[in-house]
């Protein structure tokens, strides 16, 4: 069954204490690894796409990176302003327009 | 440039009652997709229509209903509500199926009481 595990399930980091977020994936033939932010009771904010393993993307402090079977999300220096919901996605093999979400990680930054 | 728009932001029905929500995706995107996202847990999948055609479906019962209009608008219409379909309700919008990027509304809070 294609699945999609995000970890941790919370993470609270000192204002500039960089770290990572992880989502690992069990699909067969990735199509599209995608990153999302959410904001408490707003829609997810597209961040990032990646295709095949190797393949690195950048954003101001995110660096997203992709292997066969997981993707990282670091944030580098964060700020409070990254607090967010960050959400990775999967496209279903089995279904072009179907994507598979993680239950996300919960990023709080304490100033 | 409008973003994906959502109507109404927030809705409170009754068991049983029916229950229609309508999104506007960004202009020039002709595939919309819904989602469900209940609190805590990430978006699942509801429907995808792309040029007014279903092209997918997930794991929601028949009472889950959406259409796609000539203009690419699409409503989510949800019959004999339950308490359990107390929801986020998201809309997403891309010019195409497949490996394209997804840009979501800011979705319905939906309350059954």
């Amino acid at each position: 069954e294609d699945q999609v595990t995000q970890s941790p399930e919370a993470l609270r980091l000192q204002e500039g204490e960089s770290s990572s977020l992880n989502c690992s994936y069990t699909v067969s033939g990735l199509r599209g690894l995608f990153w999302y932010r959410q904001d408490p009771g707003k829609g997810p904010e597209f961040l990032f796409t990646l295709y095949s393993a190797g393949e690195e993307k950048e954003k101001e402090r995110l660096k997203a990176t992709l292997t066969k079977k997981e993707s990282f999300l670091h944030i580098t220096a964060p700020k409070p302003e990254d607090s967010a919901t960050y959400l990775c996605a999967v496209q279903a093999p089995s279904s072009a327009s179907k994507i598979i979400f993680g239950s996300g990680t919960r990023l709080s930054i304490r100033p | 440039d409008a973003g994906v728009t959502q109507s109404p932001t927030h809705l409170i029905k009754t068991r049983g009652q029916h229950v229609t929500l309508r999104c506007s995706p960004i202009s020039g995107h002709k595939s919309v997709s819904w989602y469900q996202q209940v609190l805590g847990q990430g978006p699942q999948f509801i429907f995808q229509y792309y040029e007014k055609e279903e092209r997918g479906r997930g794991n929601f019962p028949d009472r889950f209903s959406a259409r796609q209009f000539p203009n690419y608008s699409s409503e989510l219409n949800v019959n004999a509500l339950l308490l359990g379909d107390s929801a986020l309700y998201l809309c997403a919008s891309s010019f195409r199926t497949g490996n394209t990027e997804a840009f979501f509304g800011q979705g319905t809070r939906l309350t059954v009481v």
